[in-house]
C-alpha cells in the first residue's frame, strides 16, 4: 500500500478561493515533499518540509507538517486557473527512496 | 540551466517486443531516477543510481527491467519483452546528491503496449 495517501483525491473550486489538500502516511520520516503534475507532463517539486519543522511557506503556497498524526497539509490561496494539476505527496518512509501517495486532482473553475 | 531530457516521448509497440528509453540529468546530478507511472496513480520507483552505482533496484522487475548509467551521467531503462501492463509513463529524475534532495523530473516517455 502507499505510504503517503492524498485526500480528496479530487478538489474543485472557483478561482481566488483557497484549496486545501492534505496527506497521512504510516510510518515515521526524514522529510515530506510536495510535487504538481500538469496533464501529461513531469512533476515539478513545489516544497521539501523536514521533520523538525511544523510549517514552511513558498510564495502562495502553506505547507504544515503534524509528525504526532502522521499527516501534512498543503494550502494554496487566492487560487488560479493555471493551478490546475495533479498534487503529490512524497515521503522516505524507508530512508532510502521517496514513496509517492496517488495524488489529489485539482480543477480551479475561472 | 538544462532540464532533464528524456527519449522518446512517445512509443507504441507491441507485447513482447523489447523498448528502450534514454535520459540524460542536470548536469553535476549525481542521483538518477527511474519512475513508472501508471495511468491514475503517483509515480513508483524502479532504480535509483548514485554516479553509476545502483542504490535501490528492489522494485524494478528484473526478469525483463534493466537499467544503466554510464560513466555516471546518462541512463537508459530498457524493458524486454515487454506486456501489457508495462503501459505507463516513464520518468526519469535527478538529484544533487541523494534522494532526501529536490527531484528534478523530465516530462516522461509514454509507453503504450499493444
Amino acid at each position: 500500500s502507499q505510504q503517503g495517501e492524498e485526500d480528496p483525491q479530487a478538489l474543485s473550486i472557483q478561482e481566488g478561493e483557497n484549496a486545501t489538500m492534505n496527506c497521512s502516511y504510516k510510518t515515521s520520516i526524514n522529510n515530506l515533499q510536495w510535487y504538481r503534475q500538469n496533464s501529461g507532463r513531469g512533476l515539478v517539486h513545489l516544497i521539501l518540509i523536514r521533520s523538525n519543522e511544523r510549517e514552511k511557506h513558498s510564495g502562495r503556497l502553506r505547507v504544515t507538517l503534524d509528525t504526532s498524526k502522521k499527516s501534512s497539509s498543503l494550502l494554496i490561496t487566492a487560487s488560479r486557473a493555471a493551478d490546475t494539476a495533479s498534487y503529490f505527496c512524497a515521503t522516505d518512509p524507508s530512508g532510502s527512496r521517496l514513496t509517492f501517495g496517488e495524488g489529489t486532482q485539482l480543477t480551479v473553475n475561472p | 540551466e538544462a532540464g532533464v531530457a528524456q527519449s522518446p516521448r512517445y512509443k507504441i509497440i507491441e507485447k513482447r517486443q523489447s523498448v528502450a528509453f534514454w535520459c540524460n540529468p542536470i548536469s553535476g546530478h549525481a542521483t538518477l531516477y527511474w519512475y513508472q507511472q501508471i495511468l491514475g496513480q503517483g509515480p513508483k520507483l524502479l532504480i535509483q543510481f548514485q554516479n553509476n552505482g545502483v542504490v535501490d533496484d528492489s522494485q524494478l522487475p528484473k526478469d525483463r527491467f534493466s537499467a544503466e548509467r554510464l560513466k555516471g551521467v546518462d541512463s537508459t531503462l530498457k524493458i524486454q519483452p515487454a506486456k501489457l501492463e508495462d503501459s505507463a509513463v516513464y520518468l526519469c529524475a535527478s538529484s544533487l546528491d541523494g534522494y532526501q534532495e529536490t527531484q528534478y523530473f523530465g516530462p516522461g516517455t509514454r509507453l503504450l503496449v499493444l
